[in-house]
């Protein structure tokens, strides 16, 4: 069974403070993306990796930035938190090729409060 | 700018009832389009895909959809719902300029009416 996790579920993080969010996929998928999730607004892409290493920015890349040393894993940064960055944070992979028939496979979300 | 436009941002039906959500995309055919399900406090799954093998296209959980060239849509329904198919819709299509990407619509919440 095809598995993406995330390292929480739930956060509460103070203005101003660095946060640190964790993804692994276990499919050996080169693809792997972070989206935030607000309501009425859809999924909105932050940054995307399609390789060790390799990153690539998305449509809201302020604010954040992104680690990818090994392949399972995708980490999203937020440098200095900020009230306007509570969110529903979703991590998601896919593989390469096939020109854009693959389907991304989600985790459960990280739903991140900034007091 | 490419586009995946979902109609009501909110759909109630009765249980038992037809469900209709509604979707249409930018006038380039795509080769590819997704409908994604989240159900509560849980990420998205695959629901059914588009791949232009055939126009009517069967998904899980009783769900299917319809893609019409005409006019550029691409609904998802189920003849009768269910309880359980309270949930977040999402459709979806592959960027053009850059296949792995994928570009969502805004969604529609579906709510069964007891």
């Amino acid at each position: 069974d095809v598995k993406v996790t995330q390292s929480s579920r739930y956060l509460v993080k103070r203005t101003g403070e660095k946060v640190f969010l964790e993804c692994v996929q276990d499919m050996d998928h080169e693809n792997m993306f972070w989206y935030r999730q607000d309501p009425g607004l859809g999924l909105r892409l932050i940054y995307f990796s399609y390789d060790v290493k390799m990153k690539e920015k998305g449509d809201i890349p302020e604010g954040y930035s992104v680690s990818r040393e090994k392949k399972e894993r995708f980490s999203l940064i937020l440098e200095s938190a900020s009230t306007n960055q509570t969110s529903m944070y979703l991590c998601a992979s896919s593989p390469h090729g096939s020109g854009g028939a693959n389907e991304q496979f989600f985790g459960p979300g990280t739903r991140l409060t900034v007091l | 700018a490419q586009s995946v436009t979902q109609l009501g941002s909110h759909v109630s039906v009765s249980e038992g009832a037809l469900v209709l959500l509604r979707c249409n995309y930018s006038s380039s055919v795509p080769p590819y389009l997704f409908w994604y399900v989240q159900y509560p406090n849980q990420g998205l799954q695959l629901l059914l895909k588009y791949t232009s093998a055939a126009t009517l296209v069967k998904g899980i959980n009783g769900f299917e959809a319809e893609f019409k060239k005409s006019e550029t849509s691409f609904h998802l329904t189920k003849p009768s719902a269910h309880m359980s198919d309270a949930a977040e819709y999402f459709c979806a299509s592959p960027l053009y300029s850059s296949a792995s990407k994928i570009i969502f619509g805004s969604g529609t919440r579906l709510s069964i009416r007891p």
